[in-house]
């Protein structure tokens, strides 16, 4: 039972480069989100989506673009990486409205 | 826009004694709150949720927390602390669209427990 999966779990990239930060779930969930954490800053929320093809934007979308096509994957672009960009990434999923979300491990992104 | 505030950044507490980490909130129509740990280089994991029904909710590890509508306020609490609770917690409120489910964290507070 694999939960939450994300990769990679270290990126080092450098400014203006793009890349994709993967997320999986094998638990059949509608709702899946993106979140980046910062120092002092809490959890942050990127985007969230309900199923295939129905995303939308949350505290701070810029710089990343998602979408839906599956149940399961839900990957995050950031097609020019920043300097500013660089923080941990979680992606999470929950099966049901207020049911508790369940978080993968993060990916830890630093760009350069 | 629905958000939570946690006015502390660490909490210090003997092992033994009770420990209280505050969260207030500020949201437009009923307040759905959650209660969050991290453990060092690890995910967040739930420990428990407030939607509707009793103010007071248990949770997970011994954990509850009190919900307030007077105050605003959903603090988690504990009778007695362990040294394995020390870790970063997190309020957080939820964010709903017909576009899906998420939360709006706090920028968590830090409990350390001692010996």
């Amino acid at each position: 039972n694999a939960g939450v999966t994300q990769t990679p779990k270290f990126q080092v990239l450098k400014t203006g480069q793009s890349m994709t930060l993967q997320c999986a779930q094998d638990m059949n969930h509608e709702y899946m989100s993106w979140y980046r954490q910062d120092p002092g800053m809490g959890l942050r929320l990127i985007h969230y989506s309900v199923g295939a093809g129905i995303t939308d934007q949350g505290e701070v979308p810029n710089g990343y673009n998602v979408s839906r096509s599956t149940t399961e994957d839900f990957p995050l672009r950031l097609l020019s990486a920043a300097p500013s960009q660089t923080s941990v990434y979680f992606c999470a999923s929950s099966g049901r409205l207020n049911q508790p979300q369940h978080f993968g491990d993060g990916t830890r992104l630093s760009i350069l | 826009a629905q958000s939570v505030a946690q006015p502390e950044d660490q909490v210090n507490v003997a092992e033994g004694n009770p420990l209280t980490v505050k969260c207030t909130y500020s949201v437009s129509g009923n307040p759905y709150l959650f209660w969050y740990v991290q453990y060092p280089n690890r995910g967040l994991q739930f420990l428990l949720k407030y939607i509707t029904g009793d103010n007071l909710v248990k949770g997970s590890y011994g954990f509850e927390a009190e919900f307030n509508k007077s105050q605003t306020s959903f603090h988690l609490k504990k009778p007695s602390a362990l040294v394995s609770d020390s870790a970063l917690y997190f309020c957080a409120v939820r964010v709903y669209s017909n576009s899906g489910y998420a939360l709006n964290f706090g920028k968590g507070t830090s409990l350390l427990v001692t010996p």
